[in-house]
């Protein structure tokens, strides 16, 4: 079972239109965990943290679930801008180096 | 600021030939890393380091060498090409291995 799994898309989706992302992790003890915007062939970026009480920063909120160790990223009223490969990514503890998802696509359609 | 700068942005080289990829931050931080990704392979981690003086193997070390004599640089040496090591190549430099990578903006290579 690989480490960082998700769905690789394309998702493809209006304007407008709420989308949602899921990505689950192996290691139970992971311990961080991000998601990262990559827009096709630029450097990856961070998007946001994510913290284990859910956090949102305008219309994207990214949630925790360790019980059922996955992680989610909803996004509202999708922008065309916002056309990218979302990456989940997590890091097991202390010092050890993040580990990437292979990524899932979107495209939002005017 | 510049953040994290590689050199070059693209080269061509021919198999058996060897080159040398410079990553530059200048965000003072502790770690650097190095990645290659290809398609629906994703980011795959190469070698980093976790200070200067210090490397260590990644998921994808074979057929690559690594130095970090200065914080600031980590460089990643191909000593024979080949044409499986096409690919972007990306470094990435964080505060500690925990926290948020700020990545450079590619290295294109192509090897024939």
């Amino acid at each position: 079972r690989k480490e960082v799994e998700q769905d690789p898309g394309p998702f493809n989706v209006p304007e407008g239109a709420t989308v949602a992302f899921n990505c689950t992790y192996s290691n139970s003890a992971s311990q961080s965990f991000f998601w990262y915007r990559q827009d096709c062939r630029k450097e990856p970026k961070l998007l946001m943290s994510v913290y284990s009480s859910g956090n949102e920063d305008g219309r994207f909120t990214a949630q925790l679930n360790r019980a059922s160790q996955y992680i989610s990223l909803l996004i509202r009223d999708s922008k065309l801008s916002d056309s990218a490969t979302y990456l989940c990514v997590v890091t097991l503890s202390g010092n050890t180096p993040l580990v990437f998802g292979k990524g899932t696509r979107l495209s939002v359609i005017a | 600021n510049a953040g994290v700068t590689q050199t070059p942005k693209f080269r061509v080289l021919k198999t058996g030939q060897s080159m040398t990829l410079l990553c530059a931050q200048d965000m003072n931080h502790e770690y650097m890393y190095w990645y290659r990704q290809d398609p629906g392979m994703g980011l795959r981690l190469i070698h980093y380091s976790v200070g200067e003086g210090t490397t260590a193997k990644g998921e994808v070390p074979d057929g690559y060498n690594v130095s970090r004599l200065k914080k600031q640089n980590f460089l990643l040496g191909l000593e024979s090409a080949a044409p499986s090591q096409t690919s972007v190549y990306f470094c990435a430099s964080s505060y500690r291995g925990r926290y948020e990578q700020y990545f450079g903006p590619g290295t294109r290579l192509t090897v024939t």
